[in-house]
């Protein structure tokens, strides 16, 4: 089975701050396979970078996403208020099929 | 335009099963598959299934005993049934959208879920 692992699962940044989130997976996939979600309190989750890198419709140019093989990251340049959520990276594959991260929960300061 | 929207019992007695509906607008089922995902109170998200749009089904192997996914394609809605439920299947209960294209596959519309509450 495949496990993605987040990191950090808690972190706060201040506003301009640059942030990274780490999502490790246990065996290599396609890059095109590993989405990221945003999530805020008591709402569905949103789809937020698809295939690595490509941003979904509406997301900030301040986001990016990067990586390959079985490690991969979204990084906020600067961080702004309306970041704070929780983020969840999820990898698709032959098996299991879908899997997704725990999560980070990225607060403002 | 694409919208789904869940439906479910709100409250489930310990080992009775669960039914949820998800009902689909701007799109077709017959093109389209829907994947189930739920997240228990204060935690994190948890596959449980998808419907491909041929009508074939794939689920999560730790709850593929308990779990049967269907469709109505004339009726654009997508049935999920959960059986044996314990107090650990509470959770908000998603469906939402397989894209295609320039979503990679990634799931690109999602419903506003309905809570499940398993309790006697």
């Amino acid at each position: 089975e495949i496990v993605l692992t987040q990191s950090p699962a808690l972190m706060a940044a201040s506003p301009g701050e640059k942030v990274t989130i780490t999502c490790s997976v246990s065996s290599s996939i396609s890059s095109s396979n590993l989405h990221w979600y945003q999530q805020k309190s008591e709402t569905s989750p949103k789809p937020w970078i698809y295939g690595t890198s490509n941003l979904a419709s509406g997301v900030p140019v301040r986001f990016s996403g990067s990586g390959s093989g079985t490690s991969y990251s979204l990084t906020i340049s600067s961080m702004e208020a309306e970041d704070a959520a929780t983020y969840y990276c999820q990898q698709w594959s032959s098996y299991p099929l879908i899997t997704f991260g725990g999560g980070t929960k990225l607060e403002i300061k | 335009q694409v919208q789904l929207k869940e439906s479910g019992p709100g409250l489930v007695a310990p080992s009775q099963s669960l039914s949820i509906t998800c009902t689909v607008s701007g799109f077709s089922l017959s093109r389209y598959s829907v994947h189930w995902v739920r997240q228990p109170p204060g935690k994190g998200l948890e596959w449980l299934g998808m419907i491909w749009g041929g009508g074939s089904t794939d689920y999560n192997s730790a709850l593929k005993s308990r779990l049967s996914i269907s469709k109505d394609n004339s009726k654009s809605q997508v049935f999920l049934k959960m059986n044996s439920l314990q107090t650990d299947d509470t959770a908000m209960y998603y469906c939402a959208r397989k894209g295609y294209g320039s979503s990679y596959g990634a799931m690109d519309y999602w419903g506003q879920g309905t809570s499940v509450t398993v309790s006697s």
